[in-house]
């Protein structure tokens, strides 16, 4: 089953509006990471956080985490067309080596 | 990108037959992982390995066997495909960090349609 599971799973959007992804997860977890995966491709990292880390930023993004509700978000700010992706939230359920994937987020920017 | 390639990337085969994907890396990384991706159930783990000749399963195990001889490469044998084994599966590799998995490198992909 899966552990991380995102909200929406579609997301449509004009560009330069901000995007948020939720994902909500079952278990205790080490960091929560965020990938993208564009259509055809493999995934890519975007941003890893840590369990005692609340927030955290990399160019657009900004990543929140609440081990209180066991829930992560994903901001993308400013979106693009080439924003145009599926993300996928991924937790290790306290695994020192093992990622389990939510079933992603696909998200339109439209010009 | 990361030095990860797969092969092949487009393969039809028959029900019943033996299929076997490879992933190759050149960035030395320690752990590495097979996926199977399906619309509506994401990414999921079949087998990973966390160093030469040591294996374990993930959630998708059944149908499936995995082989590491070499740091580099990752095998991934359909010991007698299904169709419902159609599938778009990824390699992916990665190190340790302290404290929990660090991020994940990901092939390219292989497309793999059993008829």
């Amino acid at each position: 089953s899966q552990q991380g599971e995102e909200d929406p799973q579609a997301l449509s959007i004009q560009e330069g509006e901000n995007a948020t992804m939720n994902c909500s997860y079952k278990t205790s977890i080490n960091n929560l990471q965020w990938y993208r995966q564009n259509s055809g491709r493999g995934l890519v990292h975007l941003i890893l956080i840590r369990s005692n880390e609340r927030e955290k930023h990399s160019g657009r993004l900004r990543v929140t985490l609440d081990t209180s509700k066991k829930s992560s978000s994903l901001l993308i700010t400013a979106s693009r067309a080439a924003d145009t992706a599926s993300y996928f939230c991924a937790t290790d359920r306290g695994s020192s080596y093992k990622l389990i994937f939510g079933s992603g987020t696909r998200l339109l920017v439209r010009p | 990108d990361a030095g990860i390639t797969q092969s092949p990337r487009h393969k039809v085969t028959e029900t019943g037959t033996p299929v076997t994907l490879r992933c190759h890396q050149t960035e030395n990384h320690r752990y590495m992982y097979w996926y199977r991706q399906d619309p509506g159930h994401g990414l999921r783990l079949i087998h990973y390995s966390y160093g030469v000749k040591d294996t374990d399963k993930g959630e998708v195990s059944d149908g499936y066997s995995v082989s590491r001889s070499k740091t580099e490469d990752f095998l991934l044998t359909l010991e007698s495909a299904t169709s419902s084994q159609t599938s778009v599966y990824f390699c992916a590799i990665s190190e340790s960090l302290a404290g929990g998995p660090g991020e994940q490198y990901f092939g390219p992909g292989t497309r793999l349609t059993v008829t």
